[in-house]
C-alpha cells in the first residue's frame, strides 16, 4: 500500500537556522507530491508541489524541496525559518484508491525568536 | 479556487451523544469531497469521500456516516460517539490532484 514517512514528529528550532523536513514516499507509479502547512488556528494550505520537470520546486515564503526519485525522498527545505514558520507540516503524495492524497504523520516545527 | 468552510472549529462533546459536523464549498460545482481524520500521532485518514449528491464510500469501518444532500454540502455524524471518535476531522475538496481543506474540527470526546 501506498504510504508516506516523515521522520521527525517535532522539530525545534532558533529563528535564522536552517531547516530540513524529510519526506519518504512509497509509491509505484508517477507521483505528484505536496508539502502542506497548516498554521495555528488556521486551515491546511498549500505550501509547494511536484508534478513533473525540474526537481527543485519553490512554494511560498521562502521554502523548497527536492524530489530524489532515486531516493523516493521530497523533502522540504528553507535556509533560514523565522518565527512565523511554527506550524506543522504534513507531507502528502497521490496514490489513494480513491483519487485521495495520502498523508504522512505531520512534523510540528517551533521556532524559538 | 475553491473555499472549504467547516464548522464547528472545536467541539467536545459526552460519549454517547450524537454529531453532526458541517462542510460547504464555494467556488466550484459537482465537486470530489473528503473526510479526513487526524488522530493524535497519527497521519490524516481519510474516512469517506463522495462524487456526488447522495453518492458516499467509506475506507474504513467505524462509529461514523457520512451524507452529501446537496451538490456542495458534506455532513459528517454519528449516532453514538465513542472515546476513540477524538481527534482531528477536516473537510477537503480535490480540483484535479490538489487538495482544499477546511479550518478543520477538534473534537473531544469525554
Amino acid at each position: 500500500a501506498q504510504s508516506v514517512s516523515q521522520h521527525n514528529h517535532h522539530v525545534i528550532l532558533s529563528e535564522a537556522a536552517s531547516l530540513e523536513l524529510g519526506c519518504n514516499y512509497s509509491y509505484g507509479g508517477t507521483v505528484n507530491l505536496f508539502w502542506y502547512v497548516q498554521y495555528p488556528g488556521q486551515h491546511l494550505q498549500l505550501l509547494l508541489k511536484y508534478f513533473s520537470g525540474d526537481p527543485l520546486v519553490k512554494g511560498i515564503k521562502g521554502f523548497e524541496a527536492e524530489f530524489i526519485k532515486s531516493k523516493f525522498s521530497f523533502n522540504l527545505r528553507k535556509p533560514s525559518v523565522q518565527w512565523s514558520d511554527t506550524a506543522e507540516y504534513f507531507c502528502a503524495v497521490n496514490g489513494g484508491s480513491q483519487g485521495n492524497l495520502i498523508f504522512g504523520k505531520g512534523t510540528k516545527l517551533s521556532v524559538k525568536p | 479556487s475553491q473555499t472549504i468552510h467547516q464548522w464547528p472549529a472545536t467541539l467536545v462533546q459526552p460519549v454517547g451523544s450524537p454529531l453532526s459536523l458541517e462542510c460547504t464549498v464555494e467556488g466550484t460545482s459537482n465537486p470530489n469531497l473528503y473526510w479526513y481524520r487526524q488522530a493524535a500521532g497519527r497521519g490524516l485518514q481519510l474516512l469517506f469521500y463522495s462524487v456526488g449528491i447522495g453518492q458516499i464510500s467509506s475506507e474504513v469501518p467505524q462509529n461514523l456516516s457520512a451524507s452529501r444532500p446537496q451538490d456542495r454540502q458534506f455532513i459528517l455524524s454519528s449516532k453514538k460517539l465513542l472515546l476513540s471518535d477524538s481527534g482531528f476531522y477536516l473537510c477537503a475538496c480535490q480540483g484535479g490532484t490538489e487538495a482544499f481543506f477546511g479550518q478543520g474540527t477538534r473534537l473531544t470526546v469525554v
